[in-house]
């Protein structure tokens, strides 16, 4: 059965540097999604991407966060100077159509310290 | 604006017992209403979903019931299974494909 892949499961990173989440979508699928869960929080739509471009991003989405679809296959997460707060799990998603059920990977646990 | 909330966990049973999660939300329209279950070490997984009130979404013994008089989506299964133990997760959408979500709610069954 096809799923969504992310790597590492878990990331350990010092504040200020830049961390890279990784992820393989589902290979028909053409609309893909980060979200975040801070712990004991809720999980948080962070962005979506659509035809290389962003489509929607919340305001947690600010100039440290990018996302980018490097070679058709991969889909990724930068987080250029990471802040003790951006440590939660990520998760990515991808869904066929909009609208349509998306499907999650395993997610990947950051943790700043 | 849009939110979900949830009941707080764990939810403790015994196996065989019946399980209700509260879900309820608010929304400026008429959302679609999710569960999803996250077993251990995994993504999550879309369980069930009803997209217009008085719509019953049901999927491996769960159901839950899309009312709009009471904002709510609670999640019921009838007899629990230890396989059923994982975190479950309401969530909406309006007029949009971005999922909001509770914060989830941790079931452990028990033999």
């Amino acid at each position: 059965e096809p799923e969504v892949t992310q790597t590492p499961s878990h990331q350990v990173t010092q504040m200020g540097q830049e961390v890279i989440l990784r992820c393989v979508p589902i290979s028909n699928h053409l609309y893909f999604y980060w979200y975040r869960q801070i712990l004991g929080q809720k999980v948080e739509f962070l962005v979506s991407f659509y035809n290389n471009e962003i489509s929607e991003k919340s305001e947690i989405f600010d100039d440290q966060f990018s996302v980018e679809r490097p070679d058709g296959s991969n889909f990724t997460l930068k987080i250029r100077s990471t802040k003790l707060e951006d440590s939660a799990m990520y998760f990515c998603a991808s869904s066929e159509g909009w609208g349509t059920e998306a499907f999650f990977g395993q997610g990947t646990r950051l943790t700043v310290v | 604006g849009n939110s979900v909330t949830q009941m707080e966990g764990p939810v403790t049973l015994s196996e065989e017992a019946f399980l209700t999660i509260n879900c309820t939300y608010t929304a400026t329209g008429y959302p679609s209403l999710f569960w999803y279950v996250q077993y251990p070490g995994e993504g999550l997984q879309l369980l069930l979903k009803a997209t217009k009130a008085d719509d019953k979404g049901s999927n491996k013994g769960f159901e839950a019931t899309y009312r709009k008089e009471t904002t709510s989506f609670h999640l019921e299964k009838g007899s629990v299974q230890v396989s059923d133990s994982a975190v479950y997760f309401c969530a909406l959408t309006l007029n949009t494909d971005k999922l909001i979500f509770g914060t989830g709610t941790r079931l452990q069954v028990f033999p």
